[in-house]
């Protein structure tokens, strides 16, 4: 089924550790978006996307990083992950600017212990 | 902090009854979008209202924009209990990257059999 793809779903990591959440869409996309959900705050744009190779910081983007090298592909990496990362991150794709709405992957839900 | 703001927090309704949510923002806007997260699941897409447009319609949802005082409204006609969910606006301010939206904290919508 066309959409975003999120995996892992869930995944408890040691404070410290790195790892990569990965957000793959079929329906080629230029706009490209990771954010993170946490309680009573709403969603948070941590970094995004304008096309393969094109990245650019949201409002939360210390402690991650990204690339697009494809325009399908769009992984989040977790540095060395802190307990202040523990959230649900939710990753999103839109064609041409947003202006159609963007589409939802189903979300990692992270614990860092 | 460049979010809009939902208002209420909470709504509990019976089924059959109307729901309405608010959403107010800050500065001005290219379009706004309002999405349906149910629990545990990502965000959908339900509407974009454009800022040269004052009212939009798709099924039993309508949305309104008022652009001179800032806000916005979504109407759920005849409410189901499958309507349950967290709604959330989304603005694309004007000034702003394009496509990058900022999302509020959400409404929190029961509806009761």
């Amino acid at each position: 089924n066309a959409g975003v793809t999120q995996t892992p779903k869930f995944q408890v990591l040691k404070t410290g550790q790195s790892m990569t959440l990965q957000c793959a869409q079929d329906m080629n996309h230029e706009y490209m978006s990771w954010y993170r959900q946490d309680p009573g705050m709403g969603l948070r744009l941590i970094h995004y996307s304008v096309g393969a190779g094109i990245t650019d910081q949201g409002e939360v983007p210390n402690g991650y990083n990204v690339s697009r090298s494809t325009t399908e592909d769009f992984p989040l990496r977790l540095l060395s992950a802190a307990p202040s990362q523990t959230s649900v991150y939710f990753c999103a794709s839109s064609y041409g600017q947003g202006a159609r709405g963007y589409t939802f992957g189903s979300g990692t839900r992270l614990t860092v212990v | 902090s460049q979010q809009g703001e939902e208002d209420p927090q909470a709504l509990s309704i019976q089924e059959g009854e109307n729901a309405t949510m608010n959403c107010s923002y800050k500065t001005s806007i290219n379009n706004l979008q309002w999405y349906r997260q149910n629990s545990g699941r990502g965000l959908v897409h339900l509407i974009l209202i454009r800022s040269n447009e004052r009212e939009k319609h798709s099924g039993r949802l309508r949305v309104t924009l008022d652009t001179s005082k800032k806000s916005s409204s979504l109407l759920i006609t005849a409410s189901r209990a499958a309507d349950t969910a967290s709604y959330f606006c989304a603005t694309d301010y004007r000034g702003s990257t394009l496509g990058r939206l900022y999302f509020g904290r959400g409404t929190q919508l029961t509806v009761w059999p």
